[in-house]
């Protein structure tokens, strides 16, 4: 079966300073990878998508990047964090064909704060 | 532009009373609907779908209903229980990514 990881759950991090987010599947070969936002009372915003290993769609400008090194593995990145970047990231893997196409299978997520 | 709107922020509904959460759509072209239930702190869990194809998909005691001419779909709980309490968001499949609502809150009162 295929599960997915990410990490930290938590971060607390100072304005200004890097961020690195990790996500990982397992169980399933070239997934199509997600990272979404949520800020707090609100809905799930899209920031980057990818198809592919070093494919990778923003959906929005934005103080962030991400990127795919392995089929399995995609990164969130920021070299400087801003107070606005705060939220829950979640990733997301959905499969490339068949049932599995259109739906999305998330993350526990990790919950940002910027001080 | 909201593509995917979910018009009530929150819903309270009585134990075993029926829960209908609504969400409507703007584009024509979306074929594939999607339910999303989440709890705080968590990643969102798949709940049910529904083709285009379709108007009526049901799935124990969750049925989603799609209206195309209306643009409209709708998700019914009965009876709602205790553990229903989440956010559920609406989604629709297009071009390998989710168009999503921004999500309604059901509370079930005991």
């Amino acid at each position: 079966s295929q599960t997915i990881h990410q990490w930290p759950a938590t971060l607390v991090q100072p304005v200004g300073s890097p961020l690195s987010l990790e996500c990982t599947v397992e169980g399933t070969s070239n997934p199509n990878l997600y990272w979404y936002r949520q800020a707090a009372g609100r809905g799930l915003q899209l920031l980057f998508y990818s198809v592919g290993i070093g494919q990778i769609s923003s959906e929005v400008p934005q103080n962030l990047s991400a990127s795919r090194p392995q089929d399995r593995q995609f990164i969130l990145s920021s070299k400087k964090l801003l107070l606005s970047d705060s939220g829950f990231y979640l990733c997301a893997w959905s499969g490339v064909s068949g049932s599995s196409y259109n739906e999305q299978f998330f993350g526990p997520g990790t919950r940002l704060t910027v001080l | 532009d909201q593509q995917v709107k979910q018009n009530s922020p929150s819903l309270s509904v009585q134990e075993g009373r029926i829960s209908i959460l609504n969400c409507d759509y703007t584009n024509s072209m979306f074929d594939y609907f999607l339910w999303y239930k989440k709890y705080p702190a968590e990643g969102p869990t798949f709940l049910i779908s529904i083709s285009s194809i379709k108007d009526k998909n049901e799935d124990g005691r969750f049925t989603v209903f799609l209206n195309k001419s209306a643009k409209h779909l709708s998700l019914h709980i009965v009876p709602s229980q205790p553990g229903d309490s989440a956010v559920y968001f609406c989604a629709a499949a297009y071009n390998y990514q989710l168009i999503w609502g921004a999500g309604t809150k059901l509370i079930i009162k005991p």
